[in-house]
This record gives structure tokens, C-alpha cells and sequence, in this order.
């Protein structure tokens, strides 16, 4: 069974600051990954996701993530830290063995706050 | 049209009562998710649709029970809940299989609290 672990539940850093946000995942096959944000009361936005084709992957709003099979990391960065990041982080993965019509499932979660 | 809408935003309903949650998209998409999430919790899945056929049930109680009436349209009828099941609940859906995992795209929820 697939998982994924991120580490650290609340991240804080300054406005204009890298962010830095770690997933390790756990597949007996090779994963699926993605992050995923969530604003304040509502649904989740996909970010980026991985799916073999290069190991670099860019996303919206300036994120990025780096799939590192050596390390079974996927950890989401961006450059500079603007103030509407401000919101909770999902890492989710799936392994891809259902025909396209996977579920997902998510690490616990990182909350992101951005200091002015 | 590029979303996943549901209905209602808000319900509020006692343990006896009968309710149901809709999900709705316009994109083509094959497969439809429902997930749950409580407070400050990760979303869990709960069922899956693909083709209109019921694919995954990750053991959820028969007090929800899903439907799928058109390729379009995802039902969660809800009887007989607990107020543990009080939660935020999502749906999602994703397009024809192209190789590999398809994105989800998530609608905004529904936010259940049962009384």
C-alpha cells in the first residue's frame, strides 16, 4: 500500500524567504505523486503532479517539486514566499493500479505561514 | 466549463433526517470521487465511480449510500448519521484514463454537521 509522509505540520517563513515544504512517499510500485493546496473553507487546487516523465516538475504559482527516487522524497519549493501562499498543503500519491480511476491518499498535511 | 460544482454549500441535519449531497461536471470526465475530511484533518476516500460504475468502497458505512446517475452527476444520500460524521465532504472527478493517474479536480464541498 502506498503512503506519504510529510514531515513538519506548520511551517513558518518570512515573505520574500524560500519555502520548503517535504513529502516522502512509500509505493511498493512506482508512484503518483502531487500536491495539492487548500484555502480557508474551501476545495483543493492542484499544484503540480509526477508521473514518471521528468523529475522536475513545475507547477502554478511559481512552485516546483523534485521527485528523488534515492531519497523517496517529493518535496515542494518556491523561490520566494509571497503572503496569499498562506494555506494548508497536501502531498497525496497513488499508485496508479486502477485504471486511471485512482483514489488518493494524502499526508496529513502542512500548514503554511508567511510572516510580513 | 472547467469545474466541479456541489449543492449545498452548508447543511445542518439531525440523526433521523434523509439528505442528500449533489456533485456536478461539465467536462467530459469518466470517473467521479467522494472524500471525506474532517476538521484539520486530510481528505480520506470513499468511494469511487469510473464509467458510472461503483469501482472502490473503502468500507464506508451503508448510512451513505452514492449514486451515479449520468456521467455528469454524483449523488451522496446520507440517512441515518452520526454527529461524528459532522465534516467537510468532497467531490472530485477526473478525465478518461490517458495512461498512467489523471489529475482530480476537487470541487469547493459540501460542509455536513449533524445535530
Amino acid at each position: 500500500a502506498q503512503s506519504v509522509t510529510q514531515l513538519g505540520s506548520h511551517v513558518s517563513v518570512s515573505e520574500g524567504a524560500l519555502v520548503l515544504l517535504r513529502c516522502n512517499y512509500s509505493s511498493s510500485v512506482p508512484p503518483y505523486l502531487f500536491w495539492y493546496v487548500q484555502y480557508p473553507n474551501q476545495g483543493l487546487q492542484l499544484l503540480l503532479k509526477y508521473t514518471s516523465a521528468a523529475t522536475l516538475v513545475k507547477g502554478i504559482n511559481g512552485f516546483e517539486a523534485e521527485f528523488k527516487k534515492s531519497e523517496t522524497s517529493f518535496h515542494l519549493t518556491k523561490p520566494s514566499a509571497h503572503m496569499s501562499d498562506a494555506a494548508e498543503y497536501f502531498c497525496a500519491v497513488s499508485d496508479g493500479t486502477g485504471g486511471g480511476a485512482d483514489g488518493l491518499t494524502f499526508g496529513k498535511g502542512t500548514h503554511l505561514i508567511i510572516q510580513p | 466549463d472547467t469545474e466541479v460544482t456541489q449543492t449545498p454549500k452548508h447543511l445542518v441535519m439531525g440523526m433521523t433526517n434523509k439528505k442528500s449531497l449533489k456533485c456536478e461536471q461539465h467536462m467530459g470526465h469518466r470517473a467521479m470521487y467522494w472524500y471525506k475530511q474532517k476538521a484539520k484533518k486530510p481528505p480520506e476516500l470513499m468511494f469511487v465511480y469510473s464509467y458510472e460504475k461503483l469501482s472502490i468502497n473503502e468500507s464506508v458505512p451503508s448510512r451513505f449510500s452514492p449514486e451515479c446517475p449520468n456521467s455528469s452527476l454524483l449523488n451522496l444520500h446520507l440517512h441515518a448519521l452520526q454527529p461524528e460524521d459532522s465534516a467537510l465532504y468532497l467531490c472530485a472527478s477526473s478525465p478518461p484514463p490517458s495512461g498512467g493517474v489523471d489529475t482530480q479536480y476537487f470541487g469547493p464541498g459540501t460542509r455536513l454537521t449533524v445535530l
